[in-house]
């Protein structure tokens, strides 16, 4: 079975220090992983994705993050926080496409990031 | 505005009642996928849709849910006498299905149902 684990419920960062949000997945397989943001009373945006092309992967507004294959983790991170990505982080992963037809997500539970000025 | 609407935002029910809420995906996308969301949890697949037929259901949608999406467009997800468990956000996404596709979804704001 497929799962992720956020290791983290919630990290609270300075404005303009690293930010850092833990994710290990459990795979039998070499899955597609994710990373989802949620803003208070707004859909889920995508971030990032992983789809066993380059492990560094760089997303949207700064994040980026890396497949560890060898410590099955896919931790985010971004150099210098901001006021705005105060948020809801959600660790994704998708099994293997042939086992997974449908394209369904399985989402870990959540890393709620604060951001201090 | 081209991204996936999600009607109502807000229901507040006693319990016991029904409720329907509605989806309008992107208009390309052909995959529709509902998820369940509670309060500190991430959400949990509940469905989904290719154009209009329903392919998988996950041991969670019990027998008072139904979903359809009869003309492969919008999508309704009904809850029968509902109960004070059912309380949460019932999120949808959208895809389109493409070779290779790697499960990018694009999800609404969603639809938060209280039941007192």
């Amino acid at each position: 079975a497929q799962s992720v684990t956020q290791l983290d419920s919630h990290v609270s960062v300075s404005e303009g220090t690293p930010v850092l949000l833990r994710c290990n997945y459990s795979s039998s397989y070499s899955p597609s992983l994710f990373w989802y943001v949620q803003h208070p009373n707004k859909g889920l945006q995508l971030l990032l994705k992983y789809t066993s092309a380059a492990t560094l992967v760089k997303g949207i507004n700064g994040f980026e993050a890396e497949f560890k294959k060898s410590e099955t983790s896919f931790h985010l991170t971004k150099p210098s926080a901001h006021m705005s990505d105060a948020a809801e982080y959600f660790c994704v992963v998708s099994p293997l496409l042939i086992y997974n037809q449908g394209g369904k997500l399985i989402f870990g539970q959540g890393t709620e990031l604060s951001v201090k000025p | 505005d081209t991204g996936v609407s999600q009607d109502p935002r807000h229901k507040i029910t006693k319990r016991g009642q029904n409720v329907t809420f509605r989806c309008d995906p992107i208009s390309e996308h052909n995959r529709l996928y509902w998820y369940r969301q509670t309060l500190g949890q991430g959400p949990e697949f509940l469905t989904y849709f290719q154009n209009e037929a329903q392919l998988e259901k996950s041991r969670l949608l019990s027998d008072r849910f139904s979903a359809e999406r009869p003309k492969g467009s919008f999508s309704t997800l009904e809850i029968q006498r509902t109960e004070q468990g059912d309380s949460a956000m019932y999120l949808c996404a959208s895809s389109l299905k493409v070779a290779g596709d790697t499960g990018e979804l694009f999800f609404g704001e969603g639809s938060r149902l209280t039941v007192l």
